[in-house]
């Protein structure tokens, strides 16, 4: 198994651009969720998924959204960049949201928005 | 929300035992405490959950106070590779969310 793979590894954007943040996992999952993590801070929900088709808010929502097709993939979108989105996006998986199950996480997308 | 207090910072000395503590007074009875670690910016890791009763697996061992509010996870031989932001969470099963604090960098020395 690959786990959850991410990509981009690193991206550039300038203030106003759009883009998308792929996550994918092969572990049959139900629960996906995308994280952001700003320098020396631990890393704060955005959105997650209990399923395909079924999406809900986290923490810090505000300027991305997201859609769930298909169980293996969560796409992150960026609608208009901000310099404040300027952080590092870590994606993480797991069977369900349940207390037991443990949450994989991907390698990470670095993000700056100038 | 359930919320752990870890130490900012901890040294440790490489072949020895690290010992990281970690308050969550207002955890739940169904919640499981979990640790991750995070080296070098990269994805967390996963090392191991606990409900009550003390967990040991191939990375480490965690230990549960009897009333819940607080845990120990032991590394028993730390090693350089072990230098990392080690976070406690506590995972309250609703909607998945983990709750990340700041953490605890340990420093393994040579």
């Amino acid at each position: 198994n690959a786990g959850v793979t991410q990509t981009p590894k690193f991206q550039v954007l300038k203030t106003g651009q759009s883009m998308t943040l792929q996550c994918a996992q092969d572990m049959n999952h139900e629960y996906m969720s995308w994280y952001r993590q700003d320098p020396g801070m631990g890393l704060r929900l955005i959105h997650y998924s209990v399923g395909a088709g079924i999406t809900d808010q986290g923490e810090v929502p505000n300027g991305y959204n997201v859609s769930r097709s298909t169980t293996e993939d969560f796409p992150l979108r960026l609608l208009s960049a901000a310099p404040s989105q300027t952080s590092v996006y870590f994606c993480a998986s797991s069977y369900t949201a349940g207390y037991t199950d443990t949450q994989y996480f991907g390698p990470g997308t670095r993000l700056t928005v100038l | 929300d359930a919320k752990t207090t870890q130490p900012p910072s901890m040294d440790c000395a490489e072949g020895r035992a690290a010992n990281l503590p970690c308050n969550h007074s207002t955890i739940s009875g169904n919640e499981y405490v979990y640790w991750y670690r995070q080296i070098h910016s990269q994805g967390p890791q996963y090392i191991i959950h606990g409900l009550k009763n003390n967990e040991t697996n191939e990375m480490a061992s965690l230990i549960i106070t009897e009333d819940r509010k607080s845990s120990t996870l032991i590394l028993p031989h730390a090693t350089l590779r072990d230098t990392a932001v080690y976070y406690c969470i506590v995972n309250t099963g609703n909607t998945g969310k983990l709750i990340f604090g700041q953490g605890t960098t340990l420093q393994v020395k040579p």
